[in-house]
């Protein structure tokens, strides 16, 4: 069965500074595609950052970006210059067919 | 299009009392999930349709819940008898095939 791990339950991070999200996921299957959501405290779920497992190359959206380490099973978001609007639970996710989802990293942002 | 609309957003119910939601997709995806997610938890699979057809539920849904989506359009979930366990917020998302969107959940409180 595919599992989603997060071993970061909470973060804190300076504004301003650069964080990194840890997530590891187990599977038997080669194809198929890795999540980060954001969920901030009004509770929507919001896409963040996606990788297909067929691309080498690490997904970038503007301050987040991921490493995805394939043969490792693993999958980390780095947000850098930290704002305080990034406060949030973090959910890494898997999909081969249905998405499973992490138990989340909050998020806390320092001023 | 406005995204995913669920509604109620909020539902307070007696132990024992019947609930249904409603859940109105994406037009354009075919394919609609519903989640469960309790307090500081990730969201957990409950069932999903590939247009009419219900593809797939969890061992989390009992036999007190049903879904379903006539016509490959809405979709509904209702939990009959509902207990104190069943309180949480119930997330529907649709998808074109990979990543989903997300509506806002109903929250289910059972008193």
């Amino acid at each position: 069965a595919q599992t989603v791990t997060q071993s970061q339950p909470e973060m804190s991070v300076q504004e301003a500074e650069t964080v990194t999200l840890s997530c590891t996921y187990d599977t038997s299957e080669s194809d198929y595609y890795l999540f980060w959501y954001k969920q901030p405290p009004s509770r929507q779920m919001i896409l963040v950052i996606r990788q297909e497992a067929y691309k080498q190359q690490n997904a970038t959206e503007n301050r987040f970006s991921v490493n995805f380490q394939k043969a490792a099973k693993s999958f980390s978001l780095k947000i850098s210059d930290s704002q305080l609007g990034d406060a949030a639970m973090y959910f890494c996710a898997y999909q081969h067919d249905k998405i499973i989802f992490g138990k989340g990293t909050r998020l806390h942002i320092l001023p | 299009d406005t995204g995913v609309s669920q509604n109620p957003r909020h539902k307070i119910t007696k132990r024992g009392q019947n609930v249904t939601f409603r859940c109105d997709p994406i037009s354009e995806h075919n394919r609609l999930y519903w989640y469960r997610q309790t307090l500081g938890q990730g969201p957990e699979f409950l069932t999903y349709f590939q247009n009419e057809a219900q593809l797939e539920k969890s061992r989390l849904l009992s036999d007190r819940f049903s879904a379903e989506r006539p016509k490959g359009s809405f979709s509904t979930l209702e939990i009959q008898r509902t207990e104190q366990g069943d309180s949480a917020m119930y997330l529907c998302a649709s998808s074109p095939g990979f990543g989903y969107t997300f509506g806002s959940g109903t929250r289910l409180t059972v008193v």
